[in-house]
């Protein structure tokens, strides 16, 4: 089992719509949890932390589900500028190969948003 | 412009050549990182520094792949005898130690191999 795992879409959503994208991890004793955000030909940025208690963002809300180790992102409302590539990010700081803060990087969830 | 800035944005080599890239952090930032990311993939973790030290390495990493932070500041990276396997974006990533999680990354060295 990958230690990050999610699903690369394409997901195809109108404008306006809800969408809900989940990252599975194989490693539970990972401590904390990120959405990135990358674009086409661009650079990953931080979406948001995922928080063990949920968190909201405007329209985008993060959930952390550790008895079935995954992470949910849910983006409301949706927007054509919420096409990207969706990158979750786990840390785990007793995985090798992490880099000083274990940060491991799943290969993303693509998004497109239709007008 | 304050952000992470990388140099060169594209270099194209032929196999067996030696190419070096750079990458200047956000200035108050002591962790340095290098990822590589290819077409469909997530980043993929090469190697870290706080300040000039470098603390972790890939086991994944060939021992062509060699990086340097002389000085605490700038960072290079360089590849010998590259493949074509190498062909990748080359991303570096830099952070505040403490500040969990959020690293700021460059625009990404992009590397084609011939």
């Amino acid at each position: 089992r990958k230690e990050v795992e999610q699903d690369p879409g394409p997901f195809n959503v109108p404008e306006g719509a809800t969408v809900a994208f989940n990252c599975t991890y194989s490693n539970s004793a990972s401590q904390s949890f990120f959405w990135y955000r990358q674009d086409c030909r661009k650079e990953p940025k931080l979406l948001m932390s995922v928080y063990s208690s949920g968190n909201e963002d405007g329209r985008f809300t993060a959930q952390l589900n550790r008895a079935s180790q995954y992470i949910s992102l849910l983006i409301r409302d949706s927007k054509l500028s919420d096409s990207a590539t969706y990158l979750c990010v786990v840390n785990s700081l007793s995985m090798p190969g992490g880099g000083a803060d274990g940060l491991t990087f799943g290969k993303g969830t693509h998004l497109i948003i239709q007008p | 412009d304050t952000g992470v800035s990388q140099d060169p944005r594209h270099k194209i080599t032929k196999r067996g050549q030696n190419v070096t890239f750079r990458c200047d952090p956000i200035s108050e930032h002591n962790r340095l990182y290098w990822y590589r990311q290819t077409l469909g993939q997530g980043p993929e973790f090469l190697t870290y520094f706080q300040n000039e030290a470098q603390l972790e390495k890939s086991r994944l990493l060939s021992d062509r792949f060699s990086a340097e932070r002389p000085k605490g500041s700038f960072s290079t990276l360089e590849i010998q005898r590259t493949e074509q396997g190498d062909s990748a974006m080359y991303l570096c990533a830099s952070s505040l130690r403490g500040y969990d999680g959020e690293l700021f990354f460059g625009e990404g060295s992009r590397l084609t191999v011939l």
